[in-house]
């Protein structure tokens, strides 16, 4: 069954440095997401992606976030100076576009960031 | 975006059903209800979809009442691996942008 792969599984970083999360959505699915969640808390959105530009952003999704689709199979977030606070799992999510589009998501397993 | 409103948690036992009802008074003429199960340090995953009336599949049904204000999960003979979080979702299908709630606990007792 094809599913959304992230790398790294686990990153450990200081505080202001930056990091880049990778993502390979389901290669037939042209919508791609990156939702976030604290430990303990609920899945939040971030940012949607299609056609190579951003559709929707959420308030969380500032400056310092950027997401990309360098090639035809990677779509990253890239955070340019982390803080305390952007320590979470974030998801990566694609989706499907056809005439019977369902709106179903297919997450990947996630990539914890740990930011000291 | 409708909002929903579903319990925080819920108890059972293994073997028995499990109905997770998921209030979304002001849901839209072309909203869709999406249900997702989510296991810890894992991603959210799609159980069930519909619009209107039942849809049953291999996992679940889910219950749309005429009205549309509310709609319940309904899980079959629950196991302890069915311990999750159990969000509801209203949106437009193929939508931008899901937002997710709070989610229902449900543990699942031996």
């Amino acid at each position: 069954e094809p599913e959304v792969t992230q790398t790294p599984s686990h990153q450990v970083t200081q505080m202001g440095q930056e990091v880049i999360l990778r993502c390979v959505p389901i290669s037939n699915h042209l919508y791609f997401y990156w939702y976030r969640q604290i430990l303990g808390q609920k899945v939040e959105f971030l940012v949607s992606f299609y056609n190579n530009e951003i559709s929707e952003k959420s308030e969380i999704f500032d400056d310092q976030f950027s997401v990309e689709r360098p090639d035809g199979s990677n779509f990253t977030l890239k955070i340019r100076s982390t803080k305390l606070e952007d320590s979470a799992m974030y998801f990566c999510a694609s989706s499907e576009v056809t005439v019977r589009n369902t709106g179903e998501l297919f997450f990947g397993e996630g990539s914890r960031l740990t930011v000291l | 975006l409708a909002k929903t409103t579903q319990p925080i948690s819920m108890d059972s036992y293994e073997g028995q059903e499990v109905n997770i009802t998921c209030s979304h008074n002001n849901i839209a003429t072309n909203d869709y209800i999406t249900w997702y199960q989510q296991f810890p340090s894992q991603g959210p995953r799609f159980i069930i979809q519909g619009y209107k009336t039942k849809v049953t599949n291999e996992v679940a049904s889910l219950f749309i009442p005429a009205d549309r204000k509310s709609s319940t999960l309904s899980l079959p003979r629950v196991s302890l691996s069915d311990t999750a979080v159990y969000y509801c979702l209203v949106g437009a299908a193929g939508g931008f942008k899901t937002i997710f709630g709070a989610g229902t606990r449900l543990f699942v007792k031996a």
